[in-house]
């Protein structure tokens, strides 16, 4: 089955401890992308990815870390957490950029504490 | 970057037709899409409109582009409780709207 899968689903954590979280696609899709949404703010973009090694900043990169370094995953990284990214978390992929629609994951829910 | 605006809740009846209106900015944007979001789960594509339609429209679905105005909107005809979710617009692929909250009352 075509997916964009995510994990965990769910995460608690505390302030400064590092955490990955996994985004996988089984479409060999070139375009990924995460996002964060907050209610009221709808889905801010936080990094995107054309292809492999190539990533740039989306609208809220701050305290995100990304790498491409196989087509099929995009992990994101939080190097020091802290309480104001608790969000939901979305992977996405397309194929060919920017004009087929995305594939989502199922999200992810982080909470910082 | 490009403003993406949607109101943020909509309330209809069951069996009322829903519309769903968005305003974008970029006059660029070639495609224009509708995402809905069911509660406690990823985004799932709806529809699409090419940015050369005026209108297309998809089983219960009419989707409305007015370019000019750069306004779409999203019709949802017989309105039915499964319908309730959140729906979001996005444009160009980067930019979604707030998303608006459509709860449909039995």
């Amino acid at each position: 089955e075509a997916q964009v899968t995510q994990n965990p689903r769910y995460l608690i954590t505390v302030t400064g401890k590092k955490l990955t979280v996994t985004c996988s696609q089984n479409m060999n899709h070139e375009y990924m992308s995460w996002y964060r949404q907050d209610p009221g703010l709808g889905l801010r973009q936080i990094y995107y990815s054309m292809n492999v090694e190539v990533t740039d900043k989306g609208d809220v990169p701050e305290g995100y870390k990304v790498s491409r370094k196989e087509k099929r995953n995009f992990p994101l990284i939080l190097e020091s957490p802290s309480p104001n990214q608790t969000s939901l978390y979305f992977c996405a992929s397309s194929p060919q950029g920017t004009n087929y629609g995305y594939t989502f994951g199922s999200g992810t829910r982080l909470t910082v504490v | 970057g490009e403003d993406v605006e949607q109101s943020l809740f909509l309330s209809v009846r069951e069996g009322d037709s829903s519309v769903i209106n968005c305003t974008y900015t970029d006059s660029s944007s070639t495609y224009l899409y509708w995402y809905k979001q069911e509660p406690g789960a990823g985004l799932q594509l709806l529809t699409y409109i090419f940015s050369n339609m005026d209108m297309k429209q998809d089983q219960r679905l009419t989707v409305l582009l007015n370019k000019k105005d750069k306004h779409l909107s999203l019709r949802i005809a017989d309105t039915q409780t499964g319908d309730s979710a959140i729906y979001f617009c996005l444009s160009n692929q980067f930019y979604f709207g707030t998303g608006t909250s459509l709860t449909v009352i039995p």
